[in-house]
């Protein structure tokens, strides 16, 4: 079956730590994203890639780093830069025919958890 | 990118119909409207997507008023399994990819 795949599902580290989140999509779609998500609230971007190799920051780049050097996969670096880094973690990607831009495909997320 | 506002929070019973409305006032001429649902610690899923009048799918109907400036997801006769967040974005689907923005959403609680 075709989607995308975060793993862990679940990550702890200690503060100080730099963690790599990683995303992997079979869907051949050329852009991807990274949501983060609190308690209670929406998503809110942190970084978007619509090409290999060429990445921008989404609403809430700061602390985050990204790569994109392959079509399937784009990791995700929490730095120790990131004051409030315990949330949980969306990727999605989505594809583009006759530039439209399909919906975001999601996938399950990885809850990362900071002490 | 035009805001979005929706109920907090919805309740309903089982095989009832649920109509949630999404204002987007500040819509832009091509901006198209897609709702998504997302359960507890999974990433959200598509549900519709539609640009003006009556949209409709095997799960869910989409209705757009021809200013634009509101939309309602209709969900036919809802079971438990529906109790989710639902969110209403709004967005331009061409050029530089999805930017989309996701609000708190409604979250909906049907009971039997």
């Amino acid at each position: 079956d075709g989607g995308i795949t975060q793993s862990p599902k679940y990550l702890f580290r200690k503060e100080g730590q730099n963690v790599t989140l990683s995303c992997e999509q079979n869907l051949n779609h050329d852009a991807m994203y990274w949501y983060r998500q609190d308690p209670g609230q929406g998503l809110r971007l942190i970084y978007y890639s619509q090409i290999v190799n060429d990445f921008q920051k989404g609403d809430i780049a700061e602390g985050y780093s990204v790569s994109r050097e392959k079509k399937e996969s784009f990791p995700l670096t929490v730095t120790s830069a990131q004051k409030n880094p315990t949330a949980f973690y969306l990727c999605a990607s989505s594809s583009r025919k006759d530039r439209v831009n399909s919906p975001l495909h999601f996938g399950n997320g990885t809850r990362l958890t900071v002490t | 990118l035009a805001k979005t506002t929706q109920p907090i929070s919805m309740d309903s019973y089982e095989g009832q119909e649920v109509n949630i409305t999404c204002s987007h006032n500040n819509i832009a001429t091509n901006d198209y409207i897609t709702w998504y649902q997302q359960f507890p610690s999974q990433g959200p899923r598509f549900i519709i997507q539609g640009y003006k009048t009556k949209v409709t799918n095997e799960v869910a109907s989409l209705f757009i008023p021809a200013d634009r400036k509101s939309s309602t997801l209709s969900l036919p006769r809802v079971s438990l399994s529906d109790t989710a967040v639902y969110y209403c974005l709004v967005g331009i689907l061409t050029g530089g990819g999805n930017k989309l923005t996701f609000g708190t959403g409604t979250q909906l609680k049907v009971e039997l």
